[in-house]
């Protein structure tokens, strides 16, 4: 079965610095894996995803996720933290491309980003 | 964004009324979901539906039920509401490729 876990619920950043959101998962099959941003009082949008093709994955807003299969790891990387990047982001893993696979869901971090 | 709404986007409501959420969408999709969003438990997922009529449990569905009559529209009904359904609704479509989420339901139980 798939799983997700988020290492760190809350993080803090000062604006400009390096933004890692740190995801691992468990996946008994290659997975695909997603990474999700909710601003405040919003529904969540995507920002990338990694489907089996380019390890390093670029998305919206200058962020980008690199897979690592032998670490188990998704991470998700902004050189330069903007205040405007304060959000909850969430990691997901599909355990395959069908419409019938259901996304499992880490718990989420916080991202807070000080000026 | 893909074409889905849902309604209302706040409501309160009283303990041990019924309540019903509405989901729609525009794109045609399959499969549907309603998840629960809390403080410290992320997305939990509620109900899902994979067709017109054909519907399954989540890991939370004690004290609410779904309905799916259209492909477009997928409801979610608390039958007797209790404070600890206090919580953000969404409903999402989409698969292994990934969700589009809508904007949320933001319910209130007094």
């Amino acid at each position: 079965a798939q799983s997700v876990t988020q290492l760190g619920s809350h993080v803090s950043v000062s604006e400009g610095a390096l933004v890692l959101l740190r995801c691992n998962y468990s996946s008994s099959v290659p997975p695909y894996l997603f990474w999700y941003v909710q601003y405040p009082n919003q529904g969540l949008q995507l920002l990338l995803k990694y489907t089996s093709a380019a390890t390093l994955v670029k998305g919206i807003n200058g962020f980008e996720a690199e897979f690592k299969k032998s670490e188990t790891s998704f991470h998700l990387t902004k050189p330069s933290a903007h205040m405007s990047d304060a959000a909850e982001y969430f990691c997901a893993v599909s355990d395959g491309a069908g419409n019938n696979r259901k996304l499992i869901w880490g718990l989420g971090t916080s991202l807070a980003v000080n000026p | 964004d893909a074409g889905i709404t849902q309604s209302p986007r706040h409501k309160v409501t009283e303990t041990g009324t019924p309540v019903t959420l509405r989901c729609h969408q525009t794109e045609n999709h399959r499969y549907m979901y309603w998840y629960r969003q809390d403080p410290g438990h992320g997305l939990r997922l509620i109900h899902y539906s994979y067709g017109v009529k054909d519907t399954d449990k989540g890991e939370v569905s004690d004290g609410y039920s779904v309905s799916r009559s259209k492909t477009e529209d997928f409801l979610l009904t608390l039958e007797s509401a209790t404070s600890s359904q206090t919580s953000v609704y969404f409903c999402a479509i989409g698969g292994g490729f990934g969700y589009t989420f809508g904007s949320g339901t933001r319910l209130t139980v007094v």
